[in-house]
């Protein structure tokens, strides 16, 4: 079965930490993952995708296939970070998006 | 351009009352979607068009129904509803099925 996990809830560290958000997944071939992320009274959005390998506001991902995880890094966390973040990928059988179940980031200063 | 719309913002409704939620967008995408968010859930998909005159359910279809309008407008109907249907509703849409989503601002739904 395709499955996302954040096993996280919750992730708080002060202003300068370093951050990881985890996130697992299940998928039989070659998976298409993607972070999303969600600030307070705004819409969801992308913040990156692994093909594309770029750096957004600070955070990178990288596809680990041996350990099935796309975890998101930052060095030093702002308190503009705080936010609910979801990993999410797309099933290449349909090309829908499963998201995994989201992690708050809580950046104290 | 506005991007994805949805209307209302807030809704609330008694069981066993019905409400359509409506979803527009300008970007000239094929593919649109209806999720609902919930505590601890994520975000689950209850059903999705891959393109206009196409409706596929989704994980979570159970007491709802869609209509893609055209290829801008994608609504999603309550017929009876119920307190599980309590819920943050998000609307989205991609260029094709498996491109990058682009959402609306979400319509919280509260049943009593």
């Amino acid at each position: 079965a395709q499955r996302v996990t954040q096993p996280e809830k919750l992730l708080s560290v002060f202003k300068g930490a370093p951050v990881e958000l985890k996130c697992n997944y299940s998928y039989s071939g070659s998976p298409e993952l993607f972070w999303y992320v969600q600030y307070s009274r705004q819409r969801l959005q992308l913040l990156l995708r692994h093909i594309s390998r770029e750096s957004i506001k600070g955070f990178t991902a990288d596809l680990n296939k041996g350990e099935t995880s796309f975890h998101l890094k930052k060095p030093f966390a702002q308190e503009e970070d705080s936010a609910m973040y979801y990993c999410a990928l797309i099933s290449g059988n349909t090309g829908k998006l499963i998201f995994g179940q989201g992690t708050t980031l809580q950046v104290k200063p | 351009n506005a991007g994805v719309t949805q209307t209302p913002k807030f809704q609330v409704l008694k069981t066993g009352q019905s409400m359509t939620l409506q979803c527009a967008q300008d970007m000239n995408h094929n593919s649109m979607y209806w999720y609902r968010q919930d505590p601890g859930m994520g975000l689950r998909l209850i059903y999705y068009s891959a393109s206009e005159g196409t409706t596929d359910k989704g994980e979570v279809p159970n007491g709802y129904n869609v209509s893609r309008l055209n290829k801008r407008e994608f609504s999603l109907r309550l017929e009876s509803a119920a307190p599980s249907q309590t819920s943050v509703y998000f609307c989205a849409s991609s260029g094709f099925i498996g491109y990058e989503q682009y959402f609306g601002p979400g319509t919280r739904l509260t049943v009593t």
